[in-house]
């Protein structure tokens, strides 16, 4: 099966600052990638599909890119409610497996 | 509007069964697949498996095969999750999510929290 790794596993950084969080495949999986957001004691919701699609009604601050192995989530202005844990997974054939997720808090 | 409506909280001793219901309204059902995510408490995301409302294929995940199975019914719409033989680390928020052919889970119901204790 197909691991996904993200790194790194939580980040501290400044309202406005940009953030950039990475997911890497074991085996090439093309754009077969999604993000989602998953903010303390709620449902996880879907940021990003086809690893650069943003899903209708997400704020334009947000960003995917990659294919292959190597996908990135990139936050331009940090926001205090982007606090939030952020998931990839990977949906190109089972099982969809979902990477260990990126805890991003505000300093 | 798409809704994803799951049954409540649970409380099951160790090698009991729970099962898990997901009431879809807002979409054609048959038109989608189901897919089961559960979070253990602090933990991430797992993905338990899937079931298509189409024709009742499924997909599990390897860890939980022989002790899941996921069904549905078409004429309410509901997909169910039933997890066999509980110990205490299937302690988790269940989640189902709507999963249409090549594309991710998109909407995902409220969760249902099992907990396994003696």
């Amino acid at each position: 099966d197909i691991q996904m790794t993200q790194s790194p596993s939580s980040l501290s950084a400044y309202v406005g600052d940009r953030v950039t969080m990475t997911c890497r495949a074991s085996q090439g999986i093309s754009n077969y990638l999604a993000w989602y957001q998953q903010k303390p004691g709620k449902v996880p919701k879907l940021l990003i599909y086809a690893a650069s699609t943003l899903q209708s009604g997400v704020p334009s601050r947000f960003s995917g890119s990659g294919s292959g192995t190597d996908f990135t989530l990139t936050i331009s202005s940090l926001q205090p409610e982007d606090v939030a844990s952020y998931y990839c997974q990977k949906y190109n054939s089972a099982p969809l497996t979902f990477g260990g997720g990126t805890k991003v808090e505000i300093k | 509007q798409v809704q994803l409506v799951q049954s409540g909280a649970d409380v099951k001793k160790p090698g009991a069964s729970v099962k898990v219901s997901c009431k879809a309204s807002g979409f054609t059902f048959t038109s989608y697949g189901i897919s089961w995510v559960r979070q253990a408490p602090g933990q991430g995301l797992e993905w338990m498996g899937w079931i298509s409302a189409y024709n009742g294929d499924t997909k599990y995940a390897q860890r939980l095969q022989g002790r899941v199975t996921m069904t549905t019914d078409t004429s309410t719409s509901t997909a169910y999750m039933e997890l066999r033989s509980l110990v205490s680390d299937d302690t988790a928020v269940y989640y189902c999510a709507r999963k249409a052919t090549g594309q991710p889970p998109d909407y995902w119901g409220q969760g249902t929290l099992v907990t396994v204790s003696s």
